[in-house]
């Protein structure tokens, strides 16, 4: 199994700024994943996160609100930018396992907008 | 479009008593379906997958096309199978649609 660390692990952030949370895992993975997390609701896939080209995001979320990279199979950045207190979340990486149909979750960030 | 409802928020049952946490699911294709468990703490993870028809920490879930639906059961519930479990489908290009979530409570 892949094992994925997030940082930060919580923040708290004032409105009007970003943050950049990244995802370290310790092998190269195919296809790594962003997912929020809103208070209080479930899983919300935000984008796919493609190595050497532009992420693929799903339908409500923008490249302007959310960039991402993914500079190597190991590693990728989401950025939440323009902060407002509805972003307060908690924001998941996931990557895909070996098998065809797995997948690992990182810890996730919990971020707080004030 | 792929929709993953479960009904219950919340389930509460005693240490001992079989457990059935519901799922159905709304998909055009044939679905890919899976049970994620998160305890106290801990990160999200896998607990069974439909495909792979096994039983894991006595959880079983059979998909029943005809009524679209992907229950997850055990016989004699434990206290340390108090956890959020999420239903979830896969679709196009593994990516997933979770279902909002039953927070299981094993009392004692």
């Amino acid at each position: 199994s892949a094992v994925i660390s997030q940082k930060p692990s919580r923040d708290i952030c004032q409105r009007g700024t970003s943050l950049t949370i990244q995802c370290q895992v310790d092998s190269q993975v195919t296809m790594m994943f962003w997912y929020r997390q809103q208070p209080g609701q479930s899983l919300t896939l935000i984008a796919t996160a493609n190595q050497g080209s532009e992420a693929t995001y799903e339908s409500g979320f923008v490249i302007d609100k959310f960039p991402i990279s993914r500079p190597n199979l190991t590693f990728s950045t989401l950025t939440v930018s323009n902060m407002s207190p509805e972003d307060s979340s908690i924001y998941l990486c996931s990557v895909k396992g070996l098998a065809v149909d797995e997948q690992y979750f990182g810890p996730g960030t919990r971020l707080t907008v004030t | 479009a792929q929709r993953v409802t479960q009904p219950e928020k919340l389930l509460s049952v005693f240490k001992g008593a079989p457990v059935e946490l519901k799922c159905n699911y709304s998909y055009s294709g044939s679905p890919e379906l899976f049970w994620y468990v998160q305890y106290s703490r801990q990160r999200l993870q896998l607990l069974l997958r439909h495909i792979s028809r096994e039983s894991i920490k006595g959880f079983t879930a059979d998909l029943n096309k005809g009524e679209t639906s992907f229950h997850l059961k055990k016989p004699f519930a434990q206290e340390e199978d108090s956890a959020m479990y999420y239903c979830a489908l896969m679709h196009s290009a593994q990516k997933l649609v979770f279902g909002q979530g039953t927070r299981l409570t094993i009392n004692p």
